[in-house]
């Protein structure tokens, strides 16, 4: 299985502010297609998750400006460029470059100082 | 509009058969690309992806549970069926179903509310 690991667990943020999230994953998510399927989801609480971006660096339709994907081969990166209120929640990566086996990231929690 | 639904018991006893029952609208899972897969997240805990059954009928499970589950499709009544053999009170978990589209996103793009499914004698 692919594992994904993600830093920080946990993001006490200032309004306004930025926030950064990275993925890493144990092997290459680099498809024999040359398409990398690394996507984030967004669960924010008691909500189911919802995808942000997907293919690295794709937002999802509806998703605000303020969310950008970037990375490449085994290293990923979430950023949020100012963090609203709205913006408080989980957020996973997961990959789908292996489909014997589809793996999400343990979680990153972003919530307001 | 995009909308799926998970549904089926909130309760279950250890060793049963879990079937669950995801019924969408808005799509169809005839088209080619479209999947609808199942991920399950205990209280307080991460997502795992469990199955995924493509518009052609092929699947895939999880690796670690591959033994246990079966997904199904009936595409006249735009619903997706997924069984879990053999529960166990660390099954304890919200199912969500969510739609899969390899030729875009190839992502689960779409997601149901869940279902909070509890194993316990």
């Amino acid at each position: 299985d692919i594992v994904l690991t993600q830093t920080p667990r946990s993001s006490p943020v200032t309004l306004g502010q930025p926030a950064s999230i990275s993925c890493r994953s144990s092997q290459s998510l680099v498809h024999s297609d040359g398409n990398t399927y690394l996507s984030w989801l967004q669960q924010r609480p008691g909500q189911p998750p919802r995808l942000l971006i997907y293919k690295i660096s794709n937002r999802f339709s509806g998703v605000p400006d303020r969310f950008s994907g970037s990375g490449a081969g085994t290293d990923f990166t979430l950023e949020i460029s100012r963090v609203e209120a709205e913006d408080v929640g989980v957020y996973y990566c997961m990959q789908t470059t292996q489909t014997l086996g589809f793996t999400f990231g343990p979680g990153t929690r972003v919530d307001i100082k | 509009q995009i909308t799926l639904k998970e549904s089926g018991p909130t309760l279950v006893k250890p060793t049963q058969t879990l079937t669950l029952t995801c019924t969408f609208s808005g799509f169809s899972l005839s088209t080619h690309g479209v999947g609808v897969g199942w991920i399950r997240q205990p209280p307080g805990g991460a997502l795992e992806w469990l199955a995924l059954i493509y518009w052609d009928t092929d699947k895939r499970y999880s690796p670690s549970l591959g033994s246990r589950l079966a997904i199904t499709k009936d595409p006249s009544e735009n619903e997706v069926v997924l069984t879990m053999t053999n529960m166990d009170p660390v099954d304890t978990a919200t199912y969500y179903c969510a739609r899969y589209v390899a030729t875009t996103t190839a992502d689960f793009d779409y997601w149901g509310q869940g279902t909070l499914v509890t194993v316990s004698s």
